[in-house]
């Protein structure tokens, strides 16, 4: 089955320095990846649409400027969050899915927990 | 706005029992609803449902969706300790390929 990778699985960094987490395609290419978001006992809030090529869909109310999104080649996109704040500290998570056929499940990351300290 | 909403939000078994578990949705242009089980990390791939009235099955898990009333459910039988995660419900629409995701219900299994 497909795979996706990402990295780091989790990292701790001080307030007001730049994070960058790295999603990987192993298997397929994905013109489109996912970041989400997902607070402590609550759901996978989707952040933005990474577009290989062009520039990322963000979410209402996801600041474009704090978490950047590249995505330049089609197996890889990353997620930059810029000056963190202990407010960020969250489990972020990518997922990929094939373009064609339309109807296929989407493959995770195995997540990146983020503490701000 | 589309909507995915899951219930119970959490639930207790003793191991053995059967648990069913729901999830409605409102997506403007469905085009599959997807269950995925979550423990400490990401979310791994359990069912993708795109047709009305067909079973899908794995093992003790099984799975099948209603597009007329708009849910479905996820069944587990034998219940074992192993199956306690949260179970995550996602819409896919035709206007996007995102998936939408429901709240999740967090089961835990007692021994």
């Amino acid at each position: 089955g497909a795979v996706v990778s990402q990295h780091p699985s989790w990292v701790i960094c001080k307030s007001g320095t730049s994070v960058k987490i790295e999603c990987r395609s192993l298997d397929f290419q994905a013109t489109t990846m996912f970041w989400y978001r997902q607070f402590p006992k609550q759901s996978l809030m989707l952040m933005a649409t990474s577009n290989e090529g062009s520039k990322a869909t963000y979410e209402q109310g996801v600041e474009k400027d704090k978490f950047l999104i590249n995505h330049a080649s089609l197996t890889l996109s990353t997620l930059t969050v810029t000056s963190a704040h202990p407010e960020d500290s969250s489990f972020y998570i990518c997922s990929a899915r094939r373009t064609e056929p339309l109807n296929t499940e989407a493959f995770f990351g195995q997540g990146t927990r983020l503490t701000v300290v | 706005e589309d909507k995915v909403v899951q219930s119970p939000l959490s639930l207790v078994v003793h191991e053995g029992d059967t648990v069913t578990l729901n999830c409605s949705y409102e997506v403007t242009n469905f085009r599959s609803l997807l269950w995925y089980k979550q423990e400490k990390k990401a979310p791994t791939f359990l069912f993708m449902l795109t047709s009305s009235g067909i079973e899908k099955k794995s093992g003790r898990l099984s799975s099948i969706l209603d597009k007329k009333e708009l849910f479905s459910i996820l069944n587990i039988t034998a219940t074992q300790t192993g199956d306690s995660a949260v179970y995550l419900c996602a819409v896919l629409s035709n206007s996007g390929y995102a998936l939408n995701f429901g709240k999740g219900t967090s089961l835990l299994v007692t021994p």
